[in-house]
């Protein structure tokens, strides 16, 4: 069965460092997604992307966030200047363009946990 | 503010009950429901999704949404110990928009 597969699965960096989160997404999905879970919390959404361009972005997302799709199968979340509150599970999710049931439903890779010293 | 509201748990069944789970949330928007099971330290996996008021079954898994009085469940059937994990209840407005998370109820499904 497809699956979204992310890297790298732990990711360590000092505060104020720039890092990008890799995703591939299921292969004929459209749509794209970025989240995060702070250890013990809640997921939250960050943004959704398709057709090469951000369709709704959150509060949390802000001018330290990116999103790119650089070539037909990788989809990357870079944070700039990463800040302590940063640490977080970041999971990619896509989902499929077609009709039916099944344009309902984001499916979630394993994430990247992300550690800001 | 959208919000999503679940029993943190934990909550305990003995093997081979009937776990019930529940969920409500505040924009009356919103169009589809969704049921995520999630492992310690692991991503979400969606379980089923509902849109329409009355009850959906999958297998040992119902859910069942009320959009009058904001509410969704989730039945779990015959449970096993395999189950313990949190539940996740989302929401969206529409298909594809982003999905807003409840924090979870923990089930622990005790042999």
């Amino acid at each position: 069965e497809p699956e979204v597969t992310q890297t790298p699965s732990h990711q360590v960096t000092q505060m104020g460092q720039e890092v990008i989160l890799r995703c591939v997404p299921i292969s004929n999905h459209l749509y794209f997604y970025w989240y995060r879970q702070i250890l013990g919390q809640k997921v939250e959404f960050l943004v959704s992307f398709y057709n090469n361009e951000i369709s709704e972005k959150s509060e949390i997302f802000d001018d330290q966030f990116s999103v790119e799709r650089p070539d037909g199968s990788n989809f990357t979340l870079k944070i700039r200047s990463t800040k302590l509150e940063d640490s977080a599970m970041y999971f990619c999710a896509s989902r499929t363009g077609s009709t039916g049931g099944a344009r309902y439903t984001q499916y979630f890779g394993p994430g990247t946990r992300l550690t800001v010293l | 503010q959208k919000e999503v509201e679940q029993n943190s748990g934990p909550l305990s069944v003995p093997e081979g009950a009937i776990a019930s789970l529940n969920c409500t949330y505040s924009d009356r928007g919103s169009q589809s429901f969704f049921w995520y099971r999630q492992y310690s330290g692991k991503s979400p996996e969606l379980i089923m999704f509902i849109y329409s008021n009355g009850d959906k079954e999958d297998g040992r898994f119902t859910a069942q949404l009320n959009k009058a009085s904001q509410y969704v469940s989730l039945l779990i059937r015959d449970s096993q110990p395999s189950d313990s994990a949190t539940y996740l209840c989302a929401v969206n407005r529409q298909a594809g928009t982003a999905l807003i998370f409840g924090k979870g109820t923990t089930l622990s499904v005790s042999s």
